[in-house]
């Protein structure tokens, strides 16, 4: 495709439900982030995938968001045991990768979560 | 000394005026300072990057201005027009943090015509 895409565009679940949040990146991109973007916290990182490479996790707010990335291309992020604080946009990005490559990012629309 | 202050956190500017966003950093292993536009619904595009061997660069109407001893950087939009309403942020980021962007809290530009 001609961007990064994700789905669904829009989410509202109930708390403590499970969702999951899809993005493809841009074809041949082998770096991939998510990122969280909330009117109190503004853009965080959350979670960055180079090749087969160990993800950086280091953005993750706790242990009911986890993320994977299946054959170096489509990434999930799930978050488990959704609460109110969890109502954000969640923005997949991604980019070429490797020294060259590194800040040059191009991100998705976004997944609007809604947890009631 | 991971954050990145940006201000104002908004601006109204008339057409046809200079928009002057500013942002300062701490830490000094950021080696890259892009600066992303953001319309309502929508993710943010990269609108221009710098790296700290400059001192300013200019794309068409959109300049940063960029400070590495006060460790500072801006962006000026020249002859700001109504299109360029939207939320600005900046970011900054380091191949030792995987070059994961640390981005600023933004700012929204309106822009009267």
């Amino acid at each position: 495709g001609a961007g990064v895409s994700q789905s669904p565009s829009n989410k509202v679940t109930e708390k403590g439900k499970d969702v999951e949040l899809r993005c493809d990146p841009i074809s041949g991109h082998t770096a991939l982030y998510w990122y969280r973007q909330s009117l109190g916290q503004g853009l965080e990182f959350l979670i960055y995938f180079q090749g087969n490479s160990a993800p950086d996790k280091s953005g993750l707010p706790s242990d009911r968001f986890s993320a994977e990335r299946t054959g170096g291309s489509v990434s999930t992020l799930t978050i488990q045991r959704t609460q109110q604080e969890d109502s954000a946009v969640y923005l997949c990005a991604s980019s070429q990768g490797g020294l060259a490559g590194v800040g040059e990012q191009f991100f998705g629309p976004g997944t609007r979560l809604t947890v009631l | 000394q991971q954050q990145v202050k940006q201000s104002p956190q908004s601006l109204i500017v008339q057409k046809g005026g200079i928009s002057i966003i500013n942002c300062a950093y701490e830490n000094t292993a950021f080696d890259y300072f892009p600066w992303y536009q953001q319309f309502p619904g929508k993710g943010p595009a990269l609108l221009i990057a710098i790296r700290p061997d400059v001192s300013e660069k200019k794309e068409g109407r959109f300049t940063i201005s960029f400070n590495k001893s006060a460790k500072q950087f801006s962006l000026h939009i020249m002859d700001s027009q109504p299109g360029d309403s939207a939320t600005y942020f900046c970011a900054a980021s380091s191949p030792s943090n995987t070059g994961k962007l640390i981005f600023g809290q933004g700012t929204t530009l309106q822009v009267k015509p």
